[in-house]
């Protein structure tokens, strides 16, 4: 089994509509958790950190659920330029520091 | 503000050749990692650098080799060369505070090996 699990889609979504990502993961020494998107042939860039309170930012709101151990990814008003593979991250702390990578979720929002 | 820069951006080798990738991190990062990624695949964990110390190692053949230099860059070195080694490899750069910061990515170089 994979230390970080991602549903690869695709994810076939409208303009507008609302699409939620989950990621799980299987090491509860994880602490830290972040969001990246993958463009075809591009590095992944960071999208946001993942905070225990969760946390917002526009139409993008992360949350953390270390009691079920998953992160998730919300995106409203859903618009062409998010289609994109959107890559769950996370690291360990203690002893190694490896930022570990989730198989990616891709999604394609269509007109 | 600078960001991790690679180079070279596509390099074309033939099997059994070397080649060496490099790598300027962010100054104020003092963290390195190198990542592998296949077609279709998610980034795999070669190695990492924390300051001018190897750090710790993921699935890295023996026929590679990574060093860090006081100057900020860093250098991965393939030898042998095979097919399968074809892929994108990133760098990124964070920093360590407790709980490491997010990672910051070169924009990759494309390793074709013929």
């Amino acid at each position: 089994r994979k230390e970080v699990e991602q549903d690869p889609g695709p994810f076939n979504v409208p303009e507008g509509a609302t699409v939620a990502f989950n990621c799980t993961y299987s090491n509860s020494a994880s602490q830290s958790f972040f969001w990246y998107r993958q463009d075809c042939r591009k590095e992944p860039k960071l999208l946001m950190s993942v905070y225990s309170s969760g946390n917002e930012d526009g139409r993008f709101t992360a949350q953390l659920n270390r009691a079920s151990q998953y992160i998730s990814l919300l995106i409203r008003d859903s618009k062409l330029s998010d289609s994109a593979t959107y890559l769950c991250v996370v690291t360990r702390t203690g002893g190694s520091y490896i930022p570990t990578f989730g198989r990616g979720t891709s999604l394609i929002v269509h007109p | 503000a600078a960001g991790v820069i690679q180079s070279p951006r596509h390099l074309i080798k033939e099997k059994r050749e070397t080649a060496t990738l490099k790598c300027y991190r962010i100054p104020r990062h003092d963290t390195v990692y190198w990542y592998q990624q296949g077609p279709g695949q998610d980034p795999q964990f070669l190695i990492s650098f924390y300051e001018k110390m190897q750090s710790d190692k993921g699935s890295i053949p023996d026929r590679f080799s990574a060093q860090q230099f006081s100057d900020y860059h860093s250098e991965l070195n393939m030898s042998s060369l095979e097919l399968g080694d074809s892929a994108l490899y990133f760098c990124a750069s964070s920093h360590r505070q407790g709980a490491i910061s997010p990672l910051h990515f070169g924009n990759g170089t494309r390793l074709t090996v013929t």
